[in-house]
C-alpha cells in the first residue's frame, strides 16, 4: 500500500494543453516535495511546499500544497514536449525521511 | 559541484555473486540515502544515515542487504548472495539534515542479477 498516492500513473497529451496532476494521503506531512526524472537519471528537485495552502509558481508549473497538509497537486499551463518525464511528489516524515509516491509518467507530443 | 556520484553505472552479474554499489555525497551534505526504484514498486527508502550513522535501516529488504558509511564522503551498498529479484536501479542521495531542503539524487546503478 502507498503512503502517497498520485494520479493518473499515466499521461500523454498534445503540446499546449494544460494539465493537473495529483499527490494523495491519509497521512499529514510537515513538508511535500515534488521531483522530475528523466530516463537514466536520479529525480531533481522542482519545488517544497510547507503551509498548508501554500501555492508556488515555477514558471509555466503551479504547486499547492492541501489545507490539511495530506494533499498536493501539480498544474501545468501550455505544456511542452520538454515537460514529459516521471514526475514523482514525496512527503517528509519526521525531520527528514522522504517517502515517494508511484509517479506519474507524462508525455507530451509535439 | 560535481553532485552526488555512484558508481558502477551499470552492473551485472550472475545469481549469487556479492554486488557492492558505491556512493560519493555532495560535501557538507549530513545526510546519506539508499533507495531503489523498480517500475512495480517506485523508490523504496532502503537505508539512511546521519552523520556517518544509520539511523532508520528498516527497508532493507534482507540480511542480504547491508549499507556502510565508513566516512562522510563515501559509502557502499552490498548485497551477499545476489538474486535476480535484485534487479532494480539503486539510487543514493544526499541532503542537509533537514529534509525540506529537498534531497540531491546520484545518477544510479542499474543492478542485473541473471
Amino acid at each position: 500500500t502507498q503512503l502517497l498516492e498520485q494520479s493518473p500513473q499515466f499521461l500523454s497529451i498534445q503540446e499546449g494543453e494544460n494539465l493537473t496532476v495529483y499527490c494523495n494521503s491519509s497521512s499529514v506531512f510537515s513538508s511535500l516535495q515534488w521531483y522530475r526524472q528523466e530516463p537514466g537519471e536520479g529525480p531533481v528537485l522542482l519545488v517544497t511546499v510547507v503551509t498548508g495552502g501554500e501555492v508556488k509558481k515555477l514558471k509555466r508549473l503551479t504547486f499547492q500544497f492541501g489545507d490539511a497538509r495530506k494533499d498536493s497537486s501539480l498544474h501545468i499551463t501550455a505544456a511542452q514536449p520538454g515537460d514529459t518525464g516521471l514526475y514523482l511528489c514525496a512527503g517528509v516524515k519526521g525531520a527528514q525521511k522522504l517517502v515517494f509516491g508511484q509517479g506519474t509518467r507524462l508525455t507530451i507530443n509535439p | 559541484d560535481a553532485g552526488v556520484i555512484q558508481s558502477p553505472r551499470h552492473e551485472v552479474t550472475e545469481m549469487g555473486q556479492e554486488v557492492t554499489l558505491r556512493c560519493k555525497p555532495i560535501s557538507g551534505h549530513n545526510s546519506l540515502f539508499w533507495y531503489r526504484q523498480t517500475m512495480m514498486r517506485g523508490l523504496e527508502l532502503l537505508i539512511y544515515f546521519n552523520n556517518n550513522v544509520p539511523i532508520d535501516d528498516s527497508g532493507m529488504p534482507e540480511d542480504r542487504f547491508s549499507a556502510k558509511m565508513p566516512n562522510a564522503s563515501f559509502s557502499t551498498l552490498k548485497i551477499q548472495p545476489s538474486e535476480p529479484r535484485d534487479s532494480a536501479v539503486y539510487f543514493c542521495a544526499s541532503s542537509y539534515p533537514q529534509g525540506t531542503y529537498g534531497y540531491t539524487f546520484g545518477s544510479g546503478t542499474r543492478l542485473t542479477v541473471v
